[in-house]
């Protein structure tokens, strides 16, 4: 059964840093592509990172946001500095289909919840 | 980048009846090497992460009633659900991953009328 958990989610100040773990189980974690998704009430589902055969980002996100992967510890990492407001979202870890970074989303976590404010 | 949109924005239907969710590219998704829409459907229940219930627009993932059907090509897609039960409430998004960034479509909400 895959499983992804998600942890690092905290309460953080615009400017700050935090890191986000994903920790999966359940598949060949090396083999698969592996992305971070975001939801807000108000801005809904918005893409942040992709890590399969490429290395992919959302312009909100380039230059701030780095996606990385240890799969000898099949864990997805994402680590966000000058965090702003506008961050503030719950994070899905979400395993993709296949090893592209264009395959679909397939399984979700359950997502961790990052506050960037004052 | 690929702006998605959806209609309507929520629909309620009568247990049993048919609930059908557009969803509009802004540009194709489809990818002619492999003639494949790179386009997915998800549900969301409250509280819960989105689930995957279509791939490649009609391909419907594993154990995923057959209730659930996705149609459509190039830039315009159909999610169906063909006779709506009560576990079938909630938001559905429609979702591009043919060009980063990869976008989703602002959900539509299923209520039971």
């Amino acid at each position: 059964e895959v499983q992804l958990l998600e942890s690092g989610g905290d309460l953080v100040q615009p400017g700050g840093s935090l890191r986000l773990s994903c920790a999966a189980s359940g598949f060949t974690f090396s083999t698969y592509a592996m992305s971070w998704v975001r939801q807000t009430p108000g801005k809904g589902l918005e893409w942040v990172s992709g890590s399969g055969d490429n290395t992919y980002y959302a312009d909100s996100v380039k230059g701030r946001f780095t996606i990385s992967r240890d799969n000898s510890k099949n864990t997805l990492y994402l680590q966000m500095n000058s965090l702003r407001a506008e961050d503030t979202a719950v994070y899905y870890c979400v395993k993709g289909s296949g090893g592209s970074t264009y395959s679909a989303p397939e399984y979700w976590g359950q997502g961790t919840l990052v506050t960037v404010s004052s | 980048d690929i702006v998605m949109t959806q209609s309507p924005d929520s629909l309620a239907v009568s247990l049993g009846e048919r609930a059908t969710i557009n969803c509009k590219s802004s540009q194709s998704v489809l990818y002619s090497s492999n003639n494949k829409n790179y386009l997915a459907w998800y549900q969301q229940k409250p509280g819960q992460p989105p689930k995957l219930l279509i791939y490649w627009a009609s391909t419907r993932e594993s154990g995923v009633p057959d209730r659930f059907s996705g149609s459509g090509s190039g830039t315009d897609f159909t999610l169906t659900i063909s006779s709506l039960q009560a576990e079938d409430v909630a938001v559905y998004y429609c979702h591009q991953h043919y060009n980063v960034p990869f976008t989703f479509g602002p959900g539509t909400k299923v209520d039971i009328k």
